[in-house]
């Protein structure tokens, strides 16, 4: 069974840049949310996508976007950096159950740099 | 809205002495609580869930809706359980299962 696997594992980019990561659910799993995690904090929420809808978005402006393929792959988009937005992103897989909060499953993350 | 503090920042202890990481949470609804753990150069993984009430790695943790916390304890520290620990919760039978996670607790267990 493979994990949830992320791409780039770093990433520098310059303020106004877009930049785009991606994720690779973890086999069976049709549920992927995306966290933010600045230095020092735990993981923010920013959006959970299930069956290629987004199904639900923490505080977050809409310059933060994404997509979910088919496969059940993802992409988070981040438009007009910012220098608040260096952090690292995860990625989480879970096989949503109707009715049920299921155990995500991390992978190991993205981290952007902006200057 | 839904909180969750971790009021330690650091915690150290000795080998085989006792460990409680403290997890406080707000929240109006049902909560589903979690602890995630990290290691050194590890992605962020499951610990415990409260709803499954069982015993990982030592670690238990009872879910008390009185004081709202869900705290941590381990009665006997090993040297690979430092780590950075994660309280979080999720809401239960709403559209999307986000996490809201603490700011995380680095446990230190000193040989």
């Amino acid at each position: 069974e493979t994990g949830v696997t992320q791409s780039p594992t770093h990433l520098i980019k310059t303020r106004g840049q877009q930049v785009t990561l991606r994720c690779s659910s973890q086999s069976g799993h049709n549920t992927v949310s995306w966290y933010q995690q600045a230095l020092g904090q735990g993981p923010q929420f920013i959006f959970q996508y299930y069956r290629e809808e987004e199904n639900g978005r923490g505080n977050f402006p809409p310059r933060f976007s994404g997509l979910q393929f088919p496969n059940y792959s993802s992409e988070l988009n981040v438009n007009a950096l910012e220098l608040d937005d260096s952090a690292l992103y995860l990625c989480a897989s879970s096989p949503r159950t109707s009715g049920s909060g299921d155990t995500q499953y991390f992978g190991p993350g993205t981290r952007l740099t902006v200057l | 809205a839904q909180r969750v503090t971790q009021p330690e920042k650091l915690l150290s202890v000795f080998k085989g002495a006792p460990v409680e990481l403290k997890c406080n949470y707000s929240y109006s609804g049902s909560p589903e609580l979690f602890w995630y753990v990290q290691y050194s150069r590890q992605r962020l993984q499951l610990l415990l869930r409260h709803i499954s009430r069982e015993s990982i790695k030592g670690f238990t943790a009872d879910l008390n809706k009185g004081e709202t916390s869900f705290h941590l304890k381990k009665p006997f520290a090993q040297e690979e359980d430092s780590a950075m620990y994660y309280c979080a919760l999720t809401t239960r039978g709403a559209g999307s299962y986000q996490l809201t996670f603490g700011k995380g607790t680095k446990l230190s267990v000193i040989p």
